[in-house]
C-alpha cells in the first residue's frame, strides 16, 4: 500500500517556541491531506483538511493562527504549532489521499511534548 | 451529521477466543466503511474496508460485513492472538462530507496468553 511518513516522530520543546511537523506521501501524489490530533486513549480529532495549492480548511474550534498548515506540493504538507504551550502536547497524525473517494493512508504520528 | 458508534472497551480476551467489536453508523448517502488498527505509539493502519452494502471486507483473519439494513459493520475474528492487542477504530467516509472521515471512539483489545 501507499506510504505516508511524518517527521519528526517525536519532539520535545520549550513553551513559547514553534514546532514544524512534516507529512510526506512517499509513493503517490496526495491532493488532500488531513491533520488529526489524538489525546491519550481517545479517538482522532480532525483539525484541518489541506488541499494542495489552496488554504487549509479548519474544523470548528481549531485556531488557524496557532496551527499553521501549508500544503505546498502534492507530496508534502506541514503543520506548524506556533507559540506552543503544554496543553498543545499531544499525538499529531496526518493522512493523505490521492483523490476524492479514495482511502486515506496514515502517517505514523508525531508525539509533541511541550515543557 | 455523520456518526460512528463503537462498542465500549476495553475488551480483554484469552488467546484463540472469538472476537466481536460492534460498530453502527449514521450517515447520509452511501458511505464507505473502514476498520483501522492502531498499535501502541503508532499511527493508524487500514485493516479492512467495504464500499457498498453486503460487501465483506477481510484481512489477517478479521472480517466485517457492510449491513445497510442494520447500519452496522461489526468486526469479527475467529481466533485472536496476543499480537492482535491494539486499538481498533471503525470509520466511515461519506461522499457528502467533503471527503472527511468520521471515526468511532476506538476499542482497546488486549489478548492474554
Amino acid at each position: 500500500g501507499a506510504v505516508v511518513s511524518q517527521h519528526p516522530s517525536w519532539v520535545i520543546c520549550k513553551s513559547g517556541t514553534s514546532v514544524k511537523i512534516e507529512c510526506r506521501s512517499l509513493d503517490f501524489q496526495a491532493t488532500t491531506m488531513f491533520w488529526y490530533r489524538q489525546f491519550p486513549k481517545q479517538s482522532l480529532m480532525l483539525m484541518a483538511t489541506s488541499n494542495e495549492g489552496s488554504k487549509a480548511t479548519y474544523e470548528q474550534g481549531v485556531e488557524k493562527d496557532k496551527f499553521l498548515i501549508n500544503h505546498a506540493s502534492l507530496t508534502l504538507s506541514t503543520l506548524t504549532v506556533t507559540s506552543a504551550h503544554p496543553e498543545d502536547s499531544s499525538f499529531y497524525i496526518c493522512s493523505a489521499r490521492w483523490t476524492s473517494g479514495s482511502e486515506q493512508f496514515f502517517g505514523p504520528g508525531t508525539r509533541l511534548t511541550v515543557l | 451529521g455523520d456518526s460512528v458508534t463503537q462498542m465500549e472497551g476495553p475488551v480483554t480476551l484469552s488467546e484463540e477466543a472469538f472476537l466481536t467489536i460492534n460498530c453502527t453508523y449514521t450517515a447520509t448517502g452511501y458511505p464507505s466503511l473502514f476498520w483501522y488498527v492502531q498499535y501502541p505509539g503508532e499511527g493508524l493502519q487500514l485493516l479492512l474496508k467495504a464500499t457498498k452494502a453486503d460487501d465483506k471486507g477481510s484481512n489477517k483473519g478479521f472480517e466485517a460485513t457492510y449491513r445497510k439494513e442494520t447500519t452496522s459493520f461489526h468486526l469479527e475474528k475467529g481466533s485472536v492472538q496476543v499480537s492482535d492487542s491494539a486499538v481498533y477504530f471503525c470509520a466511515l467516509d461519506s461522499p457528502t462530507n467533503a471527503g472527511k472521515s468520521t471515526f468511532g471512539d476506538g476499542t482497546t483489545l488486549t489478548v492474554k496468553p
